[in-house]
């Protein structure tokens, strides 16, 4: 079954340490977007990509990078730059050029820094 | 610009009871509007989503909603809750005139909880 995979599920890093969180997809969808949720907030943009090679900053970019080297991956770097990491970060997919197409999420990664 | 707020932050109701889920949704133009679940510890999965056509929408687990362009609401209902149904619910707001991925704006959240 298609489907996105976020890796690993829990996530420990101590402050000041560079962390990479993994999505793989295998939707063969083109555009690929990672949010950030915490409790009350919602979900929040933090960078989409739409094509290999290619991304944007979202509402949230600072302290964070992306890469998109494979239509399948969109790793997500957390940096010793972002002030309050500890969250639970979801990646999700969609199809391009297509607003209405619904957005297909992985099952998340909690990141708790200390 | 487009915002989304959701008045409840939580809802408790009893097992067999009926449910309506609540968004205000403030945009330019009619945009596309989806209702996301969340169950604990997991990602996101789609409810119900509109955006044209006939404005009384089935979704999963039961749900049905209405789109109202004169009260700006595409409320959830579903008339008999289940335990199961006991999650976190998301709506959200695309804009139609955007041409490029799908870029949402999402609400707070309703957290329910079903009582047995």
């Amino acid at each position: 079954d298609g489907g996105i995979t976020q890796s690993p599920k829990y996530l420990f890093r101590k402050e000041g340490q560079n962390v990479t969180l993994s999505c793989e997809q295998n939707l063969n969808h083109d555009a690929m977007y990672w949010y950030r949720q915490d409790p009350g907030q919602g979900l929040r943009l933090i960078y989409y990509s739409q094509i290999v090679n290619d991304f944007q900053k979202g509402d949230i970019a600072e302290g964070y990078s992306v890469s998109r080297e494979k239509k399948e991956s969109f790793p997500l770097t957390v940096t010793s730059a972002q002030k309050n990491p500890t969250a639970f970060y979801l990646c999700a997919s969609s199809i391009p050029g297509r607003p209405n197409s619904p957005l297909h999420f992985g099952n998340g990664t909690r990141l708790t820094v200390t | 610009a487009q915002s989304v707020t959701q008045p409840d932050i939580h809802i408790t109701v009893s097992e067999g009871a009926s449910l309506e889920l609540r968004c205000n949704y403030s945009y330019g133009a009619t945009p596309y509007l989806f209702w996301y679940v969340q169950s604990p510890g997991q990602g996101l999965q789609l409810l119900l989503k509109y955006f044209s056509g006939d404005t009384l929408v089935q979704g999963i687990k039961g749900f049905e909603a209405e789109f109202k362009r004169s009260q700006s609401s595409f409320n959830p209902r579903k008339p008999s809750v289940h335990w199961s149904d006991a999650a976190e619910y998301f709506c959200a707001v695309g804009a139609r005139n955007t041409g490029t991925a799908s870029k949402l704006t999402f609400g707070t959240g309703t957290r329910l909880q079903v009582t047995l």
